[in-house]
């Protein structure tokens, strides 16, 4: 079964609202889960890390101040997208490090966000 | 230049042929490799991992060159449920241990 959940699945929104994407370990701890975006026929591009009880770790290129991530516990991250226009409609998945099966990475399955 | 660079495809092939990817990495710090699949609008699901030595999964074979830097997938005997999206990833233990994934190359297997 599942090992990693994300909500909602799909969303669309309004240009200009902000969006609140959670990802939820079920079966482990994470300390460290990881936020990807994926566009129509590209591939995963990482946006940033998420470590428990610290700041992310943002890729080059994404503003942290818009795509807002926050690790409060060892199961749950959460990415909000602030202010979303049509541009940052995409493919946002997340993943999470078992610390216990090194290397271990489960993805969940996705959420798909429209911004009209 | 890309970290992990693989060909975009697509390769149509027809059903029972033997088909291969490539894919190279440019860190040479990157310890673990693997091959995930994806279909269309789902999260990728890990195919197998790459080791040293070579390693074989049922029709699946994935192999490690670690002198030119790349990775490879063979498909032996293809099935049309084998269409998808292929992408290779590796781990950039020097940089946090993310796993930074290739382009991804589209496989369709045709009757």
């Amino acid at each position: 079964g599942a090992v990693v959940s994300q909500h909602p699945s799909r969303v669309i929104c309004k240009s200009g609202t902000s969006v609140k994407i959670e990802c939820r370990s079920l079966d482990f701890q994470a300390t460290t889960m990881f936020w990807y975006r994926q566009f129509p026929k590209q591939s995963l591009m990482l946006m940033a890390t998420s470590n428990e009880g610290s700041k992310a770790t943002y890729e080059q290129g994404v503003e942290k101040d818009k795509f807002l991530i926050n690790h409060a516990s060892l199961t749950l991250s959460t990415l909000t997208v602030t202010s979303a226009h049509p541009e940052d409609s995409s493919f946002y998945i997340c993943s999470a490090r078992d610390p216990g099966r090194a290397d271990t990475q489960y993805f969940g399955p996705g959420t798909r966000l429209t911004v009209l | 230049r890309k970290e992990v660079e693989q060909d975009p495809g697509p390769f149509n092939v027809p059903e029972g042929a033997t088909v291969a990817f490539n894919c190279t990495y440019s860190n040479s710090a990157s310890q673990s490799f693997f091959w995930y699949r994806q279909d269309c609008r789902k999260e990728p699901k890990l195919l197998m991992s790459v080791y040293s030595s070579g390693n074989e999964d049922g029709r699946f074979t994935a192999q490690l060159n670690r002198a030119s830097q790349y990775i490879s997938l063979l498909i032996r005997d293809s099935k049309l449920s084998d269409s998808a999206t292929y992408l290779c990833a590796v781990i950039l233990y020097n940089q946090g241990g993310k796993l930074i994934f290739g382009q991804g190359t589209e496989l369709s297997v045709k009757p």
